[in-house]
């Protein structure tokens, strides 16, 4: 498998929402429940956001949700604020041994 | 709190060889995949290689296969990485991860440069 496919960027206002997509396959994101989403500042660990397509780990705030369709998943966040500045990265189970997990290229969102 | 302390990394010359340790705290670290996942300068995430709660199972990119070794010490709560013949498109920064159906805690990260 390739890598999974993301926007260079994304932008949104303070308050706004913006949407990130990751397109895959029908062999890993179409296929697998198993889809997350990665919130990476600069210099840091990524960060769970979303598991299991549309799941929130316990402290994530609720304006972070998932969704997907076909081979493409997504990544919504409403009322932006400026700590939601970061990189964001999807990644999707494959069931290939070879290359068990794959990930997006990453999306860096800007808060204007 | 989970939490993964990370230890090793640094400069390598091509063809050389580095072992990153990872230390589990706050979960039983014995019953859960581990993985390394990697992060070449101003790239995406790669994932490299997982290993079985009980270490009998290993699975690893193709890319590494043969050059890289994951393992475990349950008693220790640690977890390996060795890394043999090095190259160049090996520098990137490692994390290891808590494998759950996704990742869910990291640590966080160490450096390996590979150059001569």
């Amino acid at each position: 498998q390739s890598a999974l496919t993301q926007p260079p960027s994304a932008s949104g206002s303070v308050g706004q929402s913006v949407t990130i997509s990751c397109t895959g396959t029908s062999s890993d994101v179409g296929r697998y429940k198993f889809v997350s989403w990665y919130q990476q500042h600069p210099g840091k660990a990524p960060k769970l956001m979303i598991y299991e397509v549309t799941k929130r780990p316990s402290g994530v705030p609720d304006r972070f949700s998932g969704s997907k369709s076909g081979n493409t998943a997504s990544l919504t966040v409403s009322g932006l604020q400026a700590e939601d500045e970061a990189e964001y990265h999807c990644s999707s189970y494959t069931g290939n041994d070879n290359n068990l997990w794959i990930f997006g290229g990453g999306t860096r969102l800007t808060v204007l | 709190e989970v939490q993964m302390e990370q230890s090793g990394g640094g400069l390598v010359q091509p063809g050389g060889s580095l072992r990153l340790s990872c230390g589990g705290s706050g979960f039983t670290f014995g019953t859960y995949w581990m993985d390394w996942v990697r992060q070449a300068p101003g790239r995406g995430l790669e994932w490299v290689a997982n290993i079985s709660p009980d270490g009998t199972r290993k699975l690893y990119v193709a890319s590494v296969k043969g050059r890289f070794t994951i393992s475990r010490d349950n008693a220790k709560n640690s977890l390996d990485l060795q890394m043999y013949s090095l190259r160049a498109d090996d520098t990137a920064v490692y994390y290891c991860a808590k494998e759950h159906e996704t990742f869910d805690s990291w640590g966080q990260g160490t450096l390996v440069t590979v150059s001569p």
